[in-house]
């Protein structure tokens, strides 16, 4: 059963930590991807990832960095975790973007509380 | 940015009513996916559609491309609760490389 996990289901942290979100998935996937999902603001894209040691900023990267240092983990990293960071975060993973129609596969979520 | 609207924004119905849901855009896509999402879950893949015009079943729920590929809809029969979860619409692939997902439909199947 394939899989993508998340390390945390529920985080909380103080503002200004640094945060750590990290995602791994068992499906060989070339392509990962980090979302925050805020009530009627849907799933917006932070950072993604289309092979090792590559990234690409999403739609809102400002406060966010990324790691990708081997193909089965995408890390998300708050440099300085703020409260307006407070979110429910998603990882995904997809085999092939260019094909179009390829399953994009999501992890359970981490909801994060700044405090 | 190629915008995906997603309405109504949110439904309640009771148990055994019908309902459609509307995903429209003012672009055309080669291909467009439903997700559902329940709650403290992360999204699920329910179908994929192609070709303009084309309608895919999976058991009570009937999924329909537009012809001109600028829209889909989802009509669930007979609806449940377990039928109850966020609905989302979105595409993949593309030159950009970027996903674009509406804002979802939030259904409510009360017993």
């Amino acid at each position: 059963d394939v899989k993508v996990t998340q390390s945390s289901r529920y985080l909380v942290k103080r503002t200004g930590e640094k945060v750590f979100l990290e995602c791994v998935q068992d499906m060989d996937h070339e392509n990962m991807f980090w979302y925050r999902q805020d009530p009627g603001l849907g799933l917006r894209l932070i950072y993604f990832s289309y092979d090792v040691k590559m990234k690409e900023k999403g739609d809102i990267p400002e406060g966010y960095s990324v790691s990708r240092e081997k193909k089965e983990r995408f890390s998300l990293i708050l440099e300085s975790a703020s409260t307006n960071q407070t979110s429910m975060y998603l990882c995904a993973s997809i085999s092939d973007l260019l094909a179009g129609y390829n399953e994009q596969f999501f992890g359970p979520g981490t909801r994060l509380t700044v405090l | 940015t190629q915008l995906l609207e997603q309405s109504p924004q949110f439904l309640s119905i009771q148990e055994g009513e019908n309902l459609t849901v509307y995903c429209n855009s003012s672009s055309v896509f080669s291909s467009l996916q439903w997700y559902r999402q329940e709650p403290g879950e992360g999204p699920v893949l329910l179908v994929t559609v192609v070709t303009g015009g084309e309608v895919k079943k999976l058991k009570r729920l009937t999924f329909q491309f537009g012809d001109a590929r600028k829209d889909s809809s989802l009509h669930i029969t007979a609806a449940q609760p377990g039928d109850t979860g966020l609905y989302l619409c979105g595409r993949s692939g593309g030159s950009n490389y970027k996903l674009t997902f509406g804002k979802g439909t939030l259904l409510t199947v009360n017993p």
